[in-house]
């Protein structure tokens, strides 16, 4: 069965602390991972996407990890800030499987 | 540049009516994509059509159905609402770039059109 895994459900940290999120998956074949920001009450916003021959892509503070052949994801957030409270979602994509959601880890960045 | 707009934003439906949402995709964007979000279910993806023809569709009834029009807007209608209906429903477009397997193009998502079914 398709499935994305994502843990922890829910992560608080202190503001300039660094977190990492986990993305688990057995989806195949695989094409892409995606990994978005979600504000409460908005539409997702893109930050990284990987292809199965990339294994690292950053975006500012955001750096995602990718490890095709454990089938691994990570989302590693550095020295975070407030506006990075969100959830975070990561989607993988292959074949005809279309887009497969994981259920998003909220983070509570508190001051 | 403008983002992917979605109409209208909140709207409220009773069980048995219908709903049409709509949604148009960035400038020059002929792939738009629709997804359902709810508390206990997540993110869930709907269908995909790419120059007014479906790609893909998702798990969902046929009460589920969707078109696009010449100008890659987009449009999306569930029929005989139920309870269960009550949701975000998202869209998101993209510039259609192929991957080995599907599309790699970043998708860009509108605010959503908030559904209530009472």
């Amino acid at each position: 069965k398709n499935q994305v895994e994502q843990s922890p459900q829910s992560l608080i940290i202190l503001e300039g602390k660094n977190c990492t999120l986990q993305c688990n998956y057995t989806v195949s074949p695989f094409s892409n991972l995606r990994w978005y920001k979600q504000d409460t009450g908005r539409g997702p916003v893109s930050l990284t996407i990987m292809t199965f021959s990339e294994n690292t892509k950053s975006n500012g503070r955001y750096t995602a990890t990718l490890d095709a052949d454990t089938k691994q994801s990570s989302l590693h957030i550095t020295a975070s800030q407030l506006s990075d409270s969100a959830s975070y979602i990561c989607v993988v994509r292959g074949g005809t499987y279309k887009y497969i959601f994981g259920t998003g880890t909220r983070l509570k960045v508190l001051a | 540049k403008a983002g992917v707009t979605q109409t209208p934003r909140y709207l409220i439906k009773t069980r048995g009516q219908q709903v049409t949402l709509s949604c148009s995709p960035i400038s020059g964007h002929r792939s738009v994509s629709w997804y359902q979000q709810t508390p206990g279910q997540g993110l869930q993806f709907l269908f995909e059509y790419f120059s007014e023809t479906q790609r893909n569709k998702g798990n969902f009834p046929g009460r589920f159905s969707g078109r696009q029009f010449s100008n890659s807007r987009s449009e999306m209608n569930v029929s005989t609402l139920e309870l269960g209906d009550s949701a975000l429903y998202l869209c998101a477009s993209s510039r259609l770039r192929e991957g080995l397997y599907a599309n790699t193009g970043e998708l860009f998502f509108g605010e959503g059109s908030r559904l209530t079914v009472l």
